[in-house]
């Protein structure tokens, strides 16, 4: 079956400071992987798709950037960050065959930038 | 920028009452309705996909309708149970892939015992 893994699950960082986050998707092959944000008050945004290897979309003009070095890792990053990067960021997976399909979440990574 | 709104944002019900809240979405350019459910420290886990005017779905105790000439769903939870006690996002798709989805912000539903 099918799992995802993300982590931290929580992240304090100082203004300016850089980011990582990872996550990974196990028992599938070539998955479309996405990261979301929910900033307070906000529904979920889509920050970053990506459809394979070394292929990101982003959907908003931002602080962060997104790398896709393996097929099933989808990493979030930021050189320095800022307090409105401060929120709950979703790494999700589809299979990508062209159809209505579900997303399958991760768990979050709550980050606080103070 | 899509609009998609839920009502009502927050929800109190008696364990053992039905409920039902609403999710608005454009009547035009359609694709797909989701509907997700999101408990408190898990991950938010689908509960439908509906893609067709007039779609009834069910899962246990929870259904939802959608009507996509007027833009709106509804889902209805049977006989309330403390479990079922999480936000409910429902996410407007446009396009096709999941790339196209707009979430709304979320019915956080409370169940008292």
């Amino acid at each position: 079956s099918q799992t995802i893994h993300q982590w931290p699950a929580t992240l304090v960082q100082p203004v300016g400071s850089p980011l990582s986050l990872e996550c990974t998707v196990e028992g599938t092959s070539n998955p479309n992987l996405y990261w979301y944000r929910q900033a307070a008050g906000r529904g979920l945004q889509l920050l970053f798709y990506s459809v394979g290897i070394g292929q990101i979309s982003s959907e908003v003009p931002q602080n962060l950037s997104a790398s896709r070095p393996q097929d099933r890792q989808f990493i979030l990053s930021s050189k320095k960050l800022l307090l409105s990067d401060s929120g709950f960021y979703l790494c999700a997976w589809t299979q990508g065959r062209g159809q209505v399909e579900k997303l399958f979440f991760g768990s979050g990574t709550q980050l606080s930038v103070l | 920028i899509l609009n998609v709104e839920q009502s009502p944002q927050s929800l109190h019900v008696q364990e053992g009452d039905s409920t039902n809240f609403t999710c608005s979405f454009p009547s035009s350019n359609f694709y797909a309705l989701h509907w997700y459910r999101w408990e408190t420290a898990k991950s938010p886990e689908a509960l439908f996909v509906m893609t067709l005017n007039g779609d009834e779905k069910k899962k246990g105790r929870i259904s939802a309708t959608l009507n996509t000439k007027e833009g709106y769903s509804y889902l209805y939870i049977k006989g309330s149970q403390p479990e079922d006690s999480a936000t409910y996002l429902c996410a407007f798709n446009s396009g096709g892939g999941a790339d196209g989805l707009t979430f709304g912000k979320g019915t956080h539903l409370i169940i008292q015992p």
